[in-house]
């Protein structure tokens, strides 16, 4: 298992309501990737922080934004949830931006 | 757009033998990474091999190994001596080398190993 950790574990929403997802990295590292995979299919980025700053980002809307703490853990909000946001949502920790990412368990949103 | 796929949903290996899993790709950059991460049912998704596109010698790690042919954009993954652990969803990436350092995945075969 990585040092990557994530809640919560399960998630239920209503469309239309707002999501806050928790990463903490792995100790020592400073940077922070998001993916969201659906069922069946491989992950898909969404963003990256290093240092408290976004570093780049996927095709994803604006109402999916992010943030990263001094600590360099990181959430994860979407805004106005839609059913097509249902997924597993994981976050990856890395000691740069171009060094091997360290998976946490990934949390899974039912949006109903 | 680079763009992974992987063409085979699912395959099936008795164990103790040998199973090879296919990946192609499509990309116009020079120097990029391939990897390849194993995510077992309800675990966390873990780095199997990786290979930097420089490199003509292919990647091996333990039972595992790559097939790198850059000409063909093809990275094939060997597990030799299949065990009853290696059952999983393999997914084959691709990051490019440069900025935004996003991980572009195949849609993932699932291994089943047969006792």
């Amino acid at each position: 298992e990585t040092g990557v950790t994530q809640s919560p574990t399960h998630l239920i929403k209503t469309r239309g309501q707002q999501v806050t997802l928790r990463c903490s990295s792995q100790s020592g590292h400073n940077t922070v990737s998001w993916y969201q995979q659906a069922l069946g299919q491989g992950p898909q980025f969404i963003f990256q922080y290093y240092r408290e700053e976004e570093n780049g980002r996927g095709n994803f809307p604006p109402r999916f934004s992010g943030l990263q703490f001094p600590n360099y853990s990181s959430e994860l909000n979407v805004n106005a949830l839609e059913l097509d946001d249902s997924a597993l949502y994981l976050c990856a920790s890395s000691t740069g931006t171009d060094r091997e990412q360290y998976f946490g368990p990934g949390t899974r949103l039912t949006v109903t | 757009a680079q763009t992974v796929t992987q063409s085979q949903p699912e395959m099936s290996v008795q164990e103790a033998e040998t199973v090879t899993l296919s990946c192609t790709y499509d990309t116009s950059e020079s120097d990029y990474y391939l990897f390849w991460y194993k995510q077992p049912p309800s675990r966390q998704m873990i780095l199997v091999i990786r290979q930097e596109a420089y490199k003509q010698q292919n990647a091996t790690e333990n039972r595992f190994s790559v097939n790198f042919q850059k000409a063909a954009k093809s990275f094939s993954l060997k597990i030799s001596d299949s065990q009853l652990g290696d059952a999983a969803m393999y997914f084959c990436a691709y990051r490019a080398w440069g900025s935004n350092y996003q991980l572009i995945w195949g849609a993932g075969t699932k291994l089943i190993i047969k006792p």
